[in-house]
């Protein structure tokens, strides 16, 4: 079957850095591309950017280029969203999704990492 | 930068058709899908490519493309289909993805 199983819930203060995951599982990690789509609180989805695992090339969103970076191990079948400096606005829900072989969808999501950012 | 449209809202009673709508000027050039979202869950992709459906949605979704606009509609709508919507294509260069603002669909 395949999974995406993203790491927990996190609170953090503005200023601190912060990694989450995104572990796959039931096919070849290097086989599709991994995006990542955050949500807050109440509102609709956004792109933030998306990863070929094979070379860890990535395309970031312009909305969130900079902002972010997006990493790939391969040894462990792990995605990854990092921050190296919250901010209070990062709060939201965080969804890795794969894209779908050939085509611009994604077709499984991860269940989701709420984020809180707060003092 | 590119955006797509959809109504923030659509309201239908059980068994009606609902209809939601997806304007983009790239809809042309690129496959658009849809997503269902019920409270509290992960997006679940519904329909592919304009008007494919993945393995185990139910025939009452379907999806349609005409010129700048996709449509998802919903037949014989049920109860459990209340929730938020997104349509989701790629810019005219197929390099950045994009989500419509979402519609929420009150079955009433």
């Amino acid at each position: 079957e395949v999974q995406l199983v993203q790491s927990g819930a996190e609170v953090k203060k503005p200023g601190e850095s912060l990694k989450i995951s995104c572990k796959i599982s039931g096919y070849n990690f290097t086989s599709y591309l991994i995006g990542w789509v955050r949500q807050m609180p109440g509102k609709g989805l956004e792109w933030m950017g998306i990863i070929y695992p094979g070379d860890s090339d990535t395309t970031y969103s312009p909305s969130f280029q900079g902002q972010v970076t997006i990493s790939a191990d391969k040894s462990i079948s792990t995605a990854y969203l990092q921050w190296s400096s919250l901010k209070a606005s990062d709060s939201a829900m965080y969804y890795c999704a794969r894209r779908g072989a050939g085509a611009m969808l994604f077709d499984i999501w991860g269940q989701g990492t709420m984020v809180t950012v707060s003092s | 930068s590119y955006e797509l449209t959809q109504p923030p809202s659509v309201s239908v009673s059980p068994g009606q058709t609902a209809r939601i709508t997806c304007s983009g000027e790239a809809l042309p050039k690129q496959y658009a899908c849809w997503y269902q979202q019920k409270s509290g869950q992960a997006p679940v992709l519904l329909i592919y490519k304009d008007s494919a459906r993945p393995s185990g949605i139910p025939e009452r979704f379907s999806g349609s493309s005409s010129g700048t606009t996709v449509t998802l509609t919903i037949s014989g709508v049920q109860a459990e289909d209340e929730a938020d919507y997104y349509c989701q294509s790629a810019d005219s260069s197929a390099t950045y993805v994009v989500f419509g603002g979402g519609t929420k669909l009150t079955v009433l």
